[in-house]
C-alpha cells in the first residue's frame, strides 16, 4: 500500500505565532499533493495544490502568504500556518498522488492522518 | 459551477444492504471516487469508477453512468464499523472536487 504521514499529529499554539505542518509519502513518489482543511461536519476544502519544484496553486480565498506551501521533493510538502488565529483552528489534511500501475493508470490519491490545529 | 449532490444522511440496519447516490456537475470528469472518514480521522480511499459500470471490492460496490452525470456506493452485509462519513469526489484532472459527504447511521 501507500503511506502517507503527517506530522505533528495535533498541536496547540497561541495567537500569532506560526505552525508548521509536514506530509511525507513514505513508500511512493508523489508528484502532486495537496492539503485540504475540514471544519467540524463539513467536506474537505482544497486549500492549494503543490507540485514538486514549483509554486503552489492555491484555491480561490486562501491567502498564500499566509499559509506557505513548500514541496522541497518528491516525498515531502510543508504547509506553515503564519500568524495563527483562533479562526485558523481546523483539521489540516495532506493528501500525495500518483498514477496507479494498472494499464488505466487510475489516478491514486493517499491522504495522510490529518493535522489537528487549535489556536488559542 | 461545479457541484457534487450525495444524501447528508442515511440510515439502515446491521446486516442490511445501502445506496449512496452521488450526482455531479463539473466541467472536467475523469472518474468519481469514493472514501470513507470516520470521525477524527482522515478520508480513505474505498474506489473509483473511470468507465461505466460496476465496480466491486468485497462488501462494497460502486457504479458510473456518465451520460446521466450519477454514481453510487453500495454497502452489503453493514457492519457497525461502517458507521462513517461517506464522500464522492470527482477527478477533475489530479483534482478531486468533494461532495459535502452522506453521514451513515448504523442500527443494531
Amino acid at each position: 500500500g501507500a503511506v502517507v504521514s503527517q506530522h505533528p499529529s495535533r498541536v496547540i499554539c497561541k495567537s500569532g505565532t506560526s505552525v508548521k505542518i509536514e506530509c511525507r509519502s513514505l513508500d511512493f513518489q508523489a508528484t502532486t499533493m495537496f492539503w485540504y482543511r475540514q471544519f467540524p461536519k463539513q467536506s474537505l476544502m482544497l486549500m492549494a495544490t503543490s507540485n514538486e519544484g514549483s509554486k503552489a496553486t492555491y484555491e480561490q480565498g486562501v491567502e498564500k502568504d499566509k499559509f506557505l506551501i513548500n514541496h522541497a521533493s518528491l516525498t515531502l510538502s510543508t504547509l506553515t500556518v503564519t500568524s495563527a488565529h483562533p479562526e485558523d483552528s481546523s483539521f489540516y489534511i495532506c493528501s500525495a498522488s500518483r498514477r496507479g500501475s494498472g494499464g488505466a493508470g487510475v489516478p491514486e490519491q493517499y491522504f495522510g492522518p490529518g493535522t489537528r490545529l487549535t489556536v488559542t | 459551477g461545479q457541484s457534487l449532490e450525495q444524501p447528508s444522511e442515511v440510515t439502515a440496519v446491521e446486516g442490511a444492504i445501502v445506496q449512496i447516490n452521488c450526482t455531479y456537475q463539473t466541467s472536467g470528469f475523469y472518474g468519481l471516487s469514493w472514501y470513507q472518514q470516520h470521525d477524527g480521522g482522515a478520508p480513505t480511499f474505498l474506489s473509483y469508477n473511470g468507465l461505466d459500470g460496476l465496480e466491486e471490492t468485497g462488501r462494497f460496490s460502486s457504479f458510473l453512468s456518465r451520460s446521466d452525470s450519477y454514481g453510487y456506493l453500495l454497502l452489503q452485509e453493514l457492519q457497525m464499523k461502517d458507521s462513517a462519513s461517506y464522500f464522492c469526489a470527482v477527478d477533475s484532472n489530479y483534482q478531486l472536487i468533494w461532495g459535502a459527504g452522506t453521514k451513515l447511521i448504523i442500527k443494531p
